[in-house]
């Protein structure tokens, strides 16, 4: 069971470059997530996605798009890459949580992407 | 105002020791969930433990312990009998059902980076 995987690990981009991160998940989970983390924070939230063809913004999305074609996948997109874009990059998935906190509703993680950009 | 505090940015303890991570929130919601998660130095992030906001007790997952005191916002991880093999990060984070957006993202706090000592 592979869990949540993450596409490609590590990546160096030169400034205006574009690329696509690819997550995928193999556990049926309706949310997906993309976050961010730099060194010293926590990591932050950049777009998310509650379903097959549906895509919302996080607290940091400028600078990324995204696109959920498939349920089990969530791809992150750089049009035009900045150094401020450097960061490891976590896609994470869980079950719907029918607003509830009564359950975890645990969000899995992926093993991260480390993208610098130049 | 920090939605998750970690006022605690690394510790040192010695092994067999048991340890107290602090974690502070904010919010106006009810319904919210608090999380802890461990990143070793290879950068998995790895779910530990949960608390919902209506749960009476303290979570526990084998050594690990929540102690959540509701009335002072506080959700502090408990590690007993340290082991080497805890020394790595960990962060808080806050799921919120109403603030939240439906997002059912994570808010994280910056991190402990805790180390055990022989």
């Amino acid at each position: 069971n592979a869990g949540v995987t993450q596409t490609p690990k590590f990546r160096v981009l030169k400034t205006g470059q574009s690329m696509t991160l690819l997550c995928a998940q193999d556990m049926n989970h309706e949310y997906m997530y993309w976050y961010r983390q730099d060194p010293g924070m926590g990591l932050r939230l950049i777009h998310y996605s509650v379903g097959e063809g549906t895509t919302a913004k996080g607290e940091v999305p400028d600078g990324y798009n995204v696109s959920r074609l498939k349920k089990q996948n969530f791809l992150l997109g750089l049009e035009s890459a900045a150094p401020s874009q450097t960061s490891v990059y976590f896609c994470a998935s869980s079950s719907y949580p029918g607003g509830s906190v009564r359950s975890s509703n645990t969000q899995y993680f992926g093993p991260g992407t480390r993208l610098t950009v130049l | 105002a920090q939605k998750i505090t970690q006022t605690q940015p690394g510790m040192f303890v010695q092994e067999k020791e048991a340890v107290t991570l602090d974690c502070t929130y904010d919010t106006s919601d009810q319904s919210y969930g608090l999380f802890w998660y461990k990143q070793p130095s290879s950068g998995e992030m790895i779910f530990l433990i949960y608390q919902g906001s209506y749960d009476e007790q303290n979570a526990t997952e084998g050594r690990y312990s929540l102690n959540f005191q509701k009335a002072r916002k506080s959700a502090n991880l408990v590690i007993s009998a340290s082991q080497l093999g805890d020394s790595a990060m960990y962060f808080c984070a806050m799921r919120e059902v109403y603030s939240g957006g439906g997002a059912d993202g994570l808010t994280f706090g910056k991190g402990t980076h805790l180390i055990i000592q022989p």
